[in-house]
């Protein structure tokens, strides 16, 4: 099956400071990323939709200021935590799909503690 | 706003027993997916349902979509320790297919 590499799997950081995640396609061309945040034993809360050299699509509540999204290449969209604070410690996991598979492929997420 | 309701939200079972998680929405989808995803790891796709009363199986696990595609349960025979996990249910619209309703998620313990 289709695999999407999500980097890197756990991140500490200092509060202030950005982090940025990376989702890779590997084995076919993602016209559609999907970032979702998660809290523990909780479902998965999307963030926003990014489609291949377009402006990312925020759900209602989420700062795009504060989660900078870049979809660049077919294979790779970017999650930019900027200026970190504990409060987004928390579990981030993409998805992503191809323009002919009907199907969701996840990364294995992201797991942020900001300090 | 499109909801998916599942139930129960957490479940600690002995080994052997049998369980069923539950989805229910108020409206109709095109499809629902169920998902398992362990501690510090992405959720992996276990089924697709498309049609109205579809019924698929999966070893022990067995998946229903109901006749109005409003509703999908999961049912597990015999649970094992390995069946630990959170389980998700997400439903598609015909015209995003891509953009998933997600249900709350059962986190399910499975003690030895």
């Amino acid at each position: 099956g289709a695999v999407v590499s999500q980097h890197p799997s756990w991140v500490i950081c200092k509060s202030g400071t950005s982090v940025k995640i990376e989702c890779r396609s590997l084995d076919f061309q993602a016209t559609t990323m999907f970032w979702y945040r998660q809290f523990p034993k909780q479902s998965l809360m999307l963030m926003a939709t990014s489609n291949e050299g377009s402006k990312a699509t925020y759900e209602q509540g989420v700062e795009k200021d504060k989660f900078l999204i870049n979809h660049a290449s077919l294979t790779l969209s970017t999650l930019t935590v900027t200026s970190a604070h504990p409060e987004d410690s928390s579990f981030y996991i993409c998805s992503a799909a191809g323009q002919v598979v009907e199907k969701l492929f996840f990364g294995s997420g992201t797991q942020l503690s900001v300090l | 706003t499109q909801l998916l309701e599942q139930s129960p939200q957490f479940l600690s079972i002995q080994e052997g027993e049998n369980l069923t998680v539950y989805c229910n929405s108020s409206s109709v989808f095109s499809s629902l997916q169920w998902y398992r995803q362990e501690p510090g790891e992405g959720p992996v796709l276990l089924v697709t349902v498309v049609t109205g009363g579809e019924v698929k199986k999966l070893k022990r696990l067995t998946f229903q979509f109901g006749d109005a595609r409003k509703d999908s349960s999961l049912h597990i025979t015999a649970a094992q320790p390995g069946d630990t996990g959170l389980y998700l249910c997400a439903g598609a619209n015909a015209g995003n297919n891509r953009k998933l309703i997600w249900g709350l998620g059962t986190s399910l313990a499975v003690n030895p």
